[in-house]
């Protein structure tokens, strides 16, 4: 089963609201990922976690905010988003972390911010 | 940073017809090329790989070349049906510094198949 599961499938959030968009695998993947992907664009890594742990930061803005509770689940925080944010988030896992492991992405979650 | 382009950005075949689609990488260090197709509204989904020792790669009507010296690397669809409409991205991946790995995509191809 190479599932990937994202929740909510869709967001529409104010500008000063809180919100988190969350992932779930339980392929024992040790590798997990947000990507941000606009219409029509390819998907931008975020973050990236190995081993639990936050191994590669973008240089995203603050106002995201990734946690990684344990190896099956990564959260992604939301507080004073733009609207420029609104976007499919793309949650992601691999096996391990390293080049050449096959990356499963999930449905994405359709983020909306007014 | 690696560097990924794409060509051409729509591509329109009549159904039956060879695809053909393109990518150049910048970094002669990148050891690992995926492909990706992305259905609209959906996901994106791995639909072959190639690994930097290997010059070709086939998987039934898909196949995939790489040319280390030139940094080239196609995606090869066959006799295309309509089922293969999507977006198509192109990938490139080398082992980090820390321990994890960054992938990175080229801009997409709009395949459309006609009837």
């Amino acid at each position: 089963d190479t599932e990937v599961t994202q929740t909510p499938k869709h967001l529409v959030m104010g500008m000063t609201n809180k919100k988190s968009l969350k992932c779930e695998q339980h392929m024992g993947h040790r590798a997990m990922y947000w990507y941000k992907q606009k219409a029509k664009k390819p998907p931008e890594l975020m973050f990236v976690y190995s081993y639990e742990k936050l191994s590669i930061n973008e240089s995203v803005p603050s106002r995201f905010s990734p946690e990684c509770p344990n190896s099956s689940l990564l959260n992604l925080h939301l507080h004073a988003l733009q609207p420029e944010d609104s976007a499919l988030y793309l949650c992601a896992s691999s096996q391990k972390p390293g080049s050449g492991n096959t990356i499963y992405f999930g449905e994405g979650s359709w983020l909306t911010v007014v | 940073g690696e560097n990924v382009e794409q060509h051409p950005s729509t591509l329109s075949v009549q159904e039956g017809d060879s695809a053909v689609i393109k990518c150049t990488y910048s970094d002669s260090a990148s050891n690992y090329f995926p492909w990706y197709k992305q259905e609209l509204g959906k996901r994106p989904q791995l639909i072959i790989d190639i690994r930097s020792n290997v010059g070709e790669k086939k998987d039934q009507r898909i196949a995939v070349t790489l040319n280390k010296t030139a940094k080239h690397f196609s995606l090869h669809i066959t006799e295309t049906q309509p089922e293969d409409s999507a977006v198509y991205f192109c990938a490139a991946s080398k082992h980090g510094d820390s321990s994890a790995s960054k992938i990175i995509f080229g801009s997409g191809t709009r395949l459309s198949i006609r009837p």
